[in-house]
């Protein structure tokens, strides 16, 4: 069956512009997560979403960054005026539920995001 | 902060050998958790997981055993082949959000 989706797989943009990265998460997934990548790293946490609601956005960098999820589905995280330090490897994943009866997130690609 | 730390960056096996991850955490409140593969360019994969209330599950070639009084975990892989390399996580599900705490990582190379 289909996994994660995500869009662009890469973007390159001029530091200062603004950036839309899409996810697509597996159908029936209610839970959805974004993280950031850097080189070498560990995932960070950035924000989480239980339907089109975003319970815990404790992980966003800055009032730049911002997402939102529409029908329970297809996400969009926004960078504003991005910045070199913005580059990193964005990834989303999905979860069938997040609570007492966590379950097992699966993650797409990534979009790798190059800030010039 | 909650943390997650490797005791090896970097471990590097004959194929055919046993490999031995290991993976310690911070949050003793922590009952779910989960190893990821990562290999170069794609999204971390889920390999196993594993819950509070056991302290050893196995999958194919893999065996996760944890030990909560001392905050360890383990990932064994059985006859470790080359398209085993790849950087693993342990991650730590974190209170009702389900989010993951990610460390480092540890980079299994795979001799053959």
């Amino acid at each position: 069956g289909a996994g994660v989706s995500q869009s662009p797989s890469n973007k390159v943009t001029e530091k200062g512009k603004d950036v839309e990265l899409r996810c697509d998460p597996i159908s029936g997934h209610t839970a959805l997560y974004w993280y950031r990548q850097s080189l070498g790293q560990g995932l960070e946490f950035l924000i989480y979403f239980q339907g089109n609601s975003a319970p815990d956005k404790s992980g966003l960098p800055s009032d730049r960054f911002s997402a939102e999820r529409t029908g329970g589905s297809v996400s969009t995280l926004t960078i504003q005026r991005t910045q070199q330090e913005d580059s990193a490897v964005y990834l989303c994943a999905s979860s069938s539920e997040a609570g007492p009866n966590n379950q097992p997130q699966h993650f797409g690609d990534g979009t790798r995001l190059s800030i010039l | 902060g909650e943390s997650v730390g490797l005791h090896l960056p970097t471990l590097s096996v004959q194929e055919g050998d046993n490999s031995i991850i290991n993976c310690a955490y911070s949050n003793s409140a922590s009952d779910y958790f989960i190893w990821y593969k990562q290999e170069s360019g794609k999204g971390p994969q889920f390999i196993i997981d594993i819950r509070s209330n056991m302290d050893k599950r196995q999958g194919q070639r893999v065996t996760v055993l944890l030990n909560k009084t001392v905050k360890h975990l383990s990932l064994q892989i059985a006859a470790t082949q080359p398209g085993d390399s790849a950087v693993y996580f342990c991650a730590p599900v974190s209170g009702n959000t389900g989010k993951l705490i990610f460390g480092q990582g540890t980079t299994l190379q795979v001799k053959p």
